[in-house]
């Protein structure tokens, strides 16, 4: 059964302080997106990936944010520095190029920011 | 700005009656809509979604109804199950890029 695996599953970290979240998409898979759930915003998509390019990540903090795919099996979000208003549930999906079928979601990752 | 919109935070329903979820969106472009489920601490998963171009699409117990004119879609769930309780997230693309709205809650009662 094919999957989106997410590491860490859960994350604390003291404000300041570097957060990487990692994502391996599902083989064969083209298309990355990296979303953020929190309770006021709902879904928001931060940023995604075609081919392991960026197409767009105007919904990311550019500032602290940074998005990656350095290879086919491998995504990556980080923060640097963290702050309390990142917390939140970072969930990577993938897909192929059409959006009609559908992406698969990982189970994501819980950042607490203290 | 929200392009698409779910206004109802939570909605009950009892078992065996129909579910319906709705759905407002903003940009007449979007090509694709598309409806997920979510469990608590698992990722959304992708539920049923139709063209711009259709008006309707069933599969099983689920169908989704869009209404072009009022940028308006609904998701119908006949007849509810208990394992349907769950955050329901509509989502719309435009050229494959996925915006979700904040979801609606469907708690399905005994």
């Amino acid at each position: 059964d094919a999957r989106v695996t997410q590491t860490p599953r859960h994350k604390v970290t003291e404000m300041g302080q570097e957060v990487t979240m990692r994502c391996q998409p599902i083989l064969g898979h083209n298309t990355v997106f990296w979303y953020r759930q929190t309770m006021m915003q709902g879904l928001e998509l931060l940023a995604y990936f075609r081919n392991r390019a960026p197409l767009d990540d105007s919904g990311m903090p550019k500032d602290r944010f940074s998005a990656e795919m350095p290879d086919a099996t491998l995504a990556t979000l980080k923060i640097q520095p963290s702050e309390p208003r990142d917390s939140a549930v970072y969930f990577c999906a993938s897909g192929g190029d059409r959006a009609n079928y559908g992406y698969t979601f990982g189970s994501g990752t819980r950042l607490t920011v203290v | 700005d929200q392009q698409v919109k779910q206004n109802s935070p939570s909605l009950s329903v009892q078992e065996g009656r129909i579910s319906i979820l709705n759905c407002d969106y903003t940009n007449s472009m979007f090509d694709y809509f598309l409806w997920y489920k979510k469990y608590p601490a698992e990722g959304p998963t992708f539920l049923i979604s139709i063209s711009s171009i259709k008006d309707k699409n069933e599969d099983g117990r689920f169908t989704v109804f869009l209404n072009k004119s009022a940028k308006h879609l609904s998701l119908h769930i006949v007849p509810s199950q208990p394992g349907d309780s769950a955050v329901y997230f509509c989502a719309a693309s435009l050229q494959d890029k996925i915006i979700f709205g904040k979801g609606t809650r469907l708690h399905i009662l005994p």
